[in-house]
């Protein structure tokens, strides 16, 4: 079945304690995206990746890392998590970033930081 | 003002209605334009790509206005099931770049 799968669903952390949140996809996508959704604004771009080894930042992407080292994996990495960065988080990926090629969600990482 | 707005709702219809969303987009030069459905606490799914000369899927119709810089959603004999919120998103021009509404809630009762 051809899916975006992010792990894990649900995760409690502490500041400042490094965490990882997976995402791969099974489709052969060249473009991934991380987003955050926040009550009343919407969804927010993170970091996306064009391509193998290119990543760009998006709108709000302080705090965060990423990396691209394999065309199916797009890892979100928060070194020093806080809690302004508990959110809901989305990855998601597409055939490619341009046109009409629509995006396919992962089913979402709730994170909260206490 | 935001890129891409809509109003947040809730719409409350009751089954069998017909409703119709509005989304309103401030950069003419957006190229690619969808209507995502999301389920409380769930990812967001294609409900469908709008085309300029406007389309149609089931009981769904999209439309664009390049004019006035807006895209509309119509959902005729609601149903239960099509209770969700609803994101218009845009693409701009010849970039990577999706812009996503805050989308708007539906809710159909019975």
């Amino acid at each position: 079945e051809a899916q975006v799968t992010q792990n894990p669903r649900y995760l409690i952390t502490v500041t400042g304690k490094k965490l990882t949140v997976t995402c791969s996809q099974n489709m052969n996508h060249e473009y991934m995206s991380w987003y955050r959704q926040d009550p009343g604004l919407g969804l927010r771009q993170i970091y996306y990746s064009m391509n193998v080894e290119v990543t760009d930042k998006g709108d709000v992407p302080e705090g965060y890392k990423v990396s691209r080292k394999e065309k199916r994996n797009f890892p979100l990495i928060l070194e020093s998590p806080s809690p302004n960065q508990t959110s809901l988080y989305f990855c998601a990926s597409s055939l490619t970033g341009m046109g009409n090629s629509p995006l396919h969600f992962g089913n979402g990482t709730r994170l909260t930081v206490t | 003002r935001k890129e891409v707005e809509q109003d947040p709702g809730p719409f409350n219809v009751p089954e069998g209605a017909t409703v119709a969303f509005n989304c309103t987009y401030s950069n003419s030069a957006s190229q690619s334009f969808f209507w995502y459905r999301q389920d409380c606490r769930k990812e967001p799914k294609l409900l469908m790509s709008v085309y300029s000369s406007g389309n149609e899927d089931g009981r769904f119709t999209a439309q664009l206005n390049r004019a006035s810089q807006y895209i509309s959603l119509l959902i005729r004999d609601s149903k239960l099931s099509d209770s969700a919120t609803y994101l218009c998103v845009v693409r701009r021009y010849n970039t990577d770049k999706l812009i996503f509404g805050t989308g708007t809630r539906l809710q159909v009762f019975p």
